[in-house]
């Protein structure tokens, strides 16, 4: 009964590929999310979406792209791998972006090593 | 834009010690609070919640955390720490209409 899960857990790749993490979440909630946690765990949000509107933090690389087949799936392709781009990255989701008293709901996480 | 800091980077306690997480805030408008947990190698589960009402909100494992508006702080407290309580501790908070802003985290040790 896993709310919000994320595939793969641990991801080891080469400088220049390209990649991509899945998440679902079976919760009916309408908007997902993407945040980077770094090594000093700091949490930062890279995108945020609904079936309406994709909001994108400015400080994201155009490497990365949110793709969404569904309201339950919101993937995250990224291009052209960069050292700089190992993280934890956590998929998360809540039932609306306009209720600002909406709790969000994490997925286990995606460790992702850039060699 | 809002911000969210957190006191301290890394708080170490023995077990049964009282604990206070710091958080403040700055936004000038309504915001709503959270406090996230992360246990090593797991994902954020929520601890609690402030929206509106009685500022002193109780969440799960015997956490509590006091909303002082004219402080802009939303503090984190457990009477009597575990060591299972070690983890890291974010504070969040956002406005309508506005994305999470997580603080940078602190870091719990319980020594045994």
């Amino acid at each position: 009964d896993t709310a919000v899960s994320q595939t793969p857990k641990y991801l080891v790749t080469q400088m220049g590929n390209d990649k991509s993490i899945k998440c679902e979440q079976n919760l009916g909630h309408d908007t997902m999310y993407w945040y980077k946690q770094d090594s000093k765990k700091f949490l930062k949000i890279m995108f945020s979406y609904n079936n309406k509107e994709l909001i994108i933090n400015e400080t994201v690389p155009n490497r990365f792209s949110p793709k969404s087949p569904d309201k339950a799936h919101l993937n995250l392709h990224i291009n052209s791998l960069e050292l700089g781009d190992s993280a934890v990255y956590f998929c998360a989701s809540s039932q609306t972006s306009v209720q600002s008293t909406d709790t969000q709901y994490f997925g286990p996480g995606t460790r992702l090593t850039v060699l | 834009a809002q911000s969210v800091s957190q006191h301290n980077h890394h708080v170490i306690l023995s077990e049964a010690a009282s604990l206070e997480l710091g958080c403040n805030y700055s936004y000038g408008g309504t915001v709503n609070l959270f406090w996230y947990v992360q246990y090593p190698g797991q994902h954020l589960q929520l601890l609690l919640k402030y929206f509106s009402g009685d500022p002193l909100v109780k969440g799960i494992k015997g956490f509590e955390a006091e909303f002082i508006k004219s402080k802009f702080s939303f503090n984190l407290r457990k009477p009597s720490v575990q060591w299972s309580d070690t983890a890291e501790y974010f504070c969040a908070v956002n406005a309508h209409g506005q994305n999470f802003v997580f603080g940078p985290g602190t870091r719990l040790s319980v020594l045994p």
